[in-house]
């Protein structure tokens, strides 16, 4: 079946740092690829997507390239902020072999220290 | 907008008790979707409706379980005999049912705690 995996956190930063969570994907047919984001005592919510291969998401300075050769998505920032501490999800949707659901990865914790 | 909202957001009960969460989705929105979050996990799938129709059930959803969508605008759920190990996050999502594969904005989540 459809998954994700991402790499274990805590993960740990000084401000300015560059940023990299890796996430790879297992699918049986081409699905469109999310990362989402929860702040502290917030909901879900969406930071970026793509929707076929080679595409790049991107926004608030956070970029994803979706890799079908290597079946990954990871996520990138050149200078994460304290800002930017909260809990990133890697996650897939593929319509075609596992419907509308979204299937999740298992997090990853960001620490990002002034 | 007032985005999705979830009630109640915390919820403490006894073993054995039934309890029941609303969601109330983005209005227009017709994609309504239901998670179970555990510690350390990201949400696991539960069900889904399109308009009031319940189209796909995850395993985890057992027959303790039951989720309506009346009329296609707000959902619950419901856990009957609950156990210990129902307690987690649970999260209502909703789309705009237009085409897939669709941005989802979830709700604040209802923690659920049995003792």
């Amino acid at each position: 079946g459809n998954s994700v995996t991402q790499m274990e956190g805590p993960v740990t930063l000084s401000e300015e740092a560059f940023l990299t969570i890796n996430c790879t994907y297992t699918a049986t047919g081409y699905p469109s690829l999310f990362w989402y984001v929860q702040y502290p005592g917030e909901g879900l919510q969406l930071l970026l997507k793509a929707t076929k291969a080679d595409d790049k998401g991107s926004n608030k300075g956070f970029e994803a390239t979706y890799r079908k050769e290597t079946t990954s998505f990871h996520l990138e920032k050149g200078s994460v902020q304290v800002s930017d501490s909260a809990v990133y999800f890697c996650a897939l949707s593929d319509l075609n072999t596992g419907g509308f659901k979204t299937i999740f990865g298992a997090g990853t914790r960001l620490f990002v220290k002034a | 907008d007032t985005g999705v909202s979830q009630d109640p957001r915390h919820k403490i009960t006894k073993r054995g008790q039934n309890v029941t969460f609303r969601c109330d989705p983005i209005s227009e929105h017709n994609r309504l979707y239901w998670y179970r979050q555990t510690l350390g996990q990201g949400p696991e799938f539960l069900t889904y409706f399109q308009n009031e129709a319940q189209l796909e059930k995850s395993r985890l959803l057992s027959d303790r379980f039951s989720a309506e969508r009346p009329k296609g605008s707000f959902s619950t759920l419901e856990i009957q005999r609950t156990e210990q190990g129902d307690s987690a996050m649970y999260l209502c999502a909703s789309s705009e049912g237009i085409q897939g594969p669709e941005t989802q904005y979830f709700g604040p989540g209802t923690r659920l705690l049995v003792l």
